[in-house]
Parts: structure tokens; C-alpha cells; sequence
């Protein structure tokens, strides 16, 4: 049962254009999201969180868009740039349930060309 | 500030055989989590330590898997034996603390160890 969906495994824009990841969840006890972004032979790095009670948290270039009724949640980034380029993976937790265990996303391929 | 340290890098095996996983926390943090990353797939937890004591270790496999953490500090992961879909990235976190409701604890990641079970 894949509770958080990435449906587009990859997803490529110029550079200076927005970027928009999407992510989609079923379990509506998930209450608190988060992206990562990973390279390649890294391990994945924290971008930004939004919790249940907000629908939008910006932070810089990154802004997150929580649709509770939709059970969707997007990251868009603005301007895209080249090193933007990664694997982006959604998460979500349902603190009341499972503590902070994280259900990830399969992730999207983010390329940015210059 | 050091990372997460994991070790080692890469491991090629053969199936049942067994193998170990090292880690080393960023110094402080009270919880670590072992996940699992198989290729395509998102990252999934096996097992979650707050301080030396387990916290949630119900997706661990717990018949070829084991784990432990030394003091609170340093963990190895185990695999015995190995079988060919036990072929991940197998990825340490740590973190503060364990969340609560509207919390914001980030979890930071180790490279990984590349497993490969032939």
C-alpha cells in the first residue's frame, strides 16, 4: 500500500522557469510534510516542511502548497537553477500514530537545463 | 559540524552470507533511524532508536535483521542471512528528537552503504 505517491518520475525545465513537483497521499492521519532532495551518492538532505494547519510555507526560491481536501501537497521552485537539478522526495508523518516515521514518496528526477 | 558517518561506502556479497552496516550519529542527536532505500523506491524505515532503546521497529525483518546502538551513540545494522532482494542503499539518520504533533524535526542523512547481494 503506497500511502505517499510521486506519480511523475521525472520532470525536466529550463533554467529560470518554475519548477512544480507533486505528491499525493491517502492516509489522512498524515499531519506534517516535508521534501527532500538528494544526489547522486549522497544521502538525501532536508528542503522544506509544511504542517497540517497551514496550507503554504515559503522559504526563499521553495514554496510548499498543502491541499488537505485534495490530499495533495507540490513544491515549486522559483527560479529554477541548474544545481536544482536532484532526486526530490515527498514525506509525510502522522505524529498521533506513528511518531516520526516517515513515509516516503518514490521520488521525482528534477533535471534544470541551462 | 560532522555529519552523519556510515560505513562502508559499498558492499558486494553473496546471498546468504551476512554483512554489517556502522554508523555514527551527529554528536547530540537522540534519535537514529536505520532506513531502507531499494532503486526506484523511497527511502523505508526499519528501525528507530531514541537514545539506546527502540522506539518503532515494526517494517524490520526481524528474522534476517538486527540492530543495536552502543551506548546511545554509534549503530550497526545487521543482515543474516542475505538474500538477493536485501540488494539497497541503506541509509542512517539522526536527529534531536522525537517529533510531536506540529513539530519540526528534520532528520539528516548519512551517504548510505550501497548493498549488492549476487
Amino acid at each position: 500500500d503506497q500511502q505517499v505517491k510521486q506519480n511523475s518520475p521525472s520532470l525536466s525545465v529550463q533554467e529560470g522557469r518554475i519548477s512544480i513537483l507533486n505528491c499525493d497521499y491517502t492516509n489522512s492521519m498524515f499531519d506534517y510534510f516535508l521534501w527532500y532532495k538528494k544526489y547522486p551518492a549522497e544521502g538525501p538532505t532536508f528542503l522544506i516542511s509544511i504542517s497540517s494547519i497551514k496550507d503554504k510555507n515559503e522559504d526563499g526560491r521553495f514554496t510548499v502548497f498543502l491541499n488537505k481536501s485534495a490530499k495533495h501537497l507540490s513544491l515549486h521552485i522559483v527560479p529554477s537553477q541548474p544545481g536544482d537539478s536532484a532526486v526530490y522526495f515527498c514525506a509525510a508523518s502522522a505524529s498521533e500514530t506513528s511518531g516520526s516515521r516517515l513515509t516516503f514518496g518514490e521520488g521525482t528526477q528534477l533535471t534544470v537545463n541551462p | 559540524e560532522a555529519g552523519v558517518a556510515q560505513s562502508p561506502r559499498y558492499k558486494i556479497i553473496e546471498k546468504r552470507q551476512s554483512v554489517a552496516f556502522w554508523c555514527n550519529p551527529i554528536s547530540g542527536h537522540a534519535t537514529l533511524y536505520w532506513y531502507q532505500q531499494i532503486l526506484g523506491q523511497g527511502p523505508k524505515l526499519l528501525i528507530q532508536f531514541q537514545n539506546n532503546g527502540v522506539v518503532d521497529d515494526s517494517q524490520l525483518p526481524k528474522d534476517r535483521f538486527s540492530a543495536e546502538r552502543l551506548k546511545g551513540v554509534d549503530s550497526t545494522l545487521k543482515i543474516q542471512p542475505a538474500k538477493l532482494e536485501d540488494s539497497a542503499v541503506y541509509l542512517c539518520a539522526s536527529s534531536l528528537g522525537v517529533w510531536g504533533p506540529g513539530g519540526n524535526e528534520k532528520l539528516f542523512f548519512g551517504s548510505g552503504t550501497q548493498l549488492s547481494v549476487l
